[in-house]
């Protein structure tokens, strides 16, 4: 089956800028997770979906984090504006289930706001 | 908001050499335990989940156990080589939070 896709790789913004992240998870997984690995740190959870619903966004920074899930499908996580902070790989995971025999994550956007 | 702790941060080795590194996690509400390697510009890959006490899985030369009772799981790599280089995370699935919570990871470095 296809895995997690993400696009785009690489984005270098200055800060104030604003910047979009889009994740495809696997076909028919319902659960779809948006993390944040900082440098040195492990991952954080930003936001999670069922479907279509948020289910967990105790974690982002709404005041300038944003993320949707149309469709229940795709998904997008928005900044604006970044901040010097944001820098970090984005990683999006999926999962058919509660996820507790695991997630399969994409490869990630690795974000540098200069 | 679990507290999970990954050490040693970070390791450098000579290939040939064996290693290993421990997981920490608070051990009330615990579901399931996931072990992850993440290669640079790839995706973490799932290397293996651990649900019972006294749990031991192996794939090739990695192998992990599992102590719920005490809160920590062991991941060895016995004969690391180059492509072993990579981050090595933990997670906990604690059936309080419904999710895995991720440690700091420990990035290995295995130098021919």
């Amino acid at each position: 089956e296809a895995g997690v896709a993400q696009s785009p790789r690489y984005k270098i913004i200055e800060k104030r800028q604003s910047v979009a992240f889009w994740c495809n998870p696997i076909s028919g997984h319902a659960t779809l997770y948006w993390y944040q690995q900082i440098l040195g740190q492990g991952p954080k959870l930003l936001i999670q979906f069922q479907n279509n619903g948020v289910v967990d966004d105790s974690q982002l920074p709404k005041d300038r984090f944003s993320a949707e899930r149309l469709k229940g499908v795709d998904s997008t996580l928005k900044i604006q504006p970044a901040k010097l902070e944001d820098s970090a790989v984005y990683l999006c995971a999926s999962t058919s289930d509660r996820g507790v025999y695991g997630y399969t994550f994409g490869s990630g956007t690795r974000l540098t706001v200069v | 908001i679990l507290n999970v702790e990954q050490s040693p941060q970070s390791l450098h080795v000579q290939e040939g050499d064996s290693t290993n590194f421990t997981c920490s996690f608070p051990s009330s509400n615990f579901y399931a335990l996931h072990w992850y390697r993440w290669e640079t510009a790839k995706s973490p890959e799932a290397l293996f989940v651990m649900t019972l006490n006294g749990d031991e899985k192996k794939k090739g030369r990695i192998s992990a156990t599992l102590n719920t009772k005490e809160g920590y799981s062991y991941l060895y790599i016995k004969g690391s080589q180059p492509e072993d280089s990579a981050t090595y995370l933990c997670a906990p699935y604690g059936g309080a939070t419904n999710k895995l919570i991720f440690g700091t990871g420990t990035l290995l470095a295995v130098q021919p």
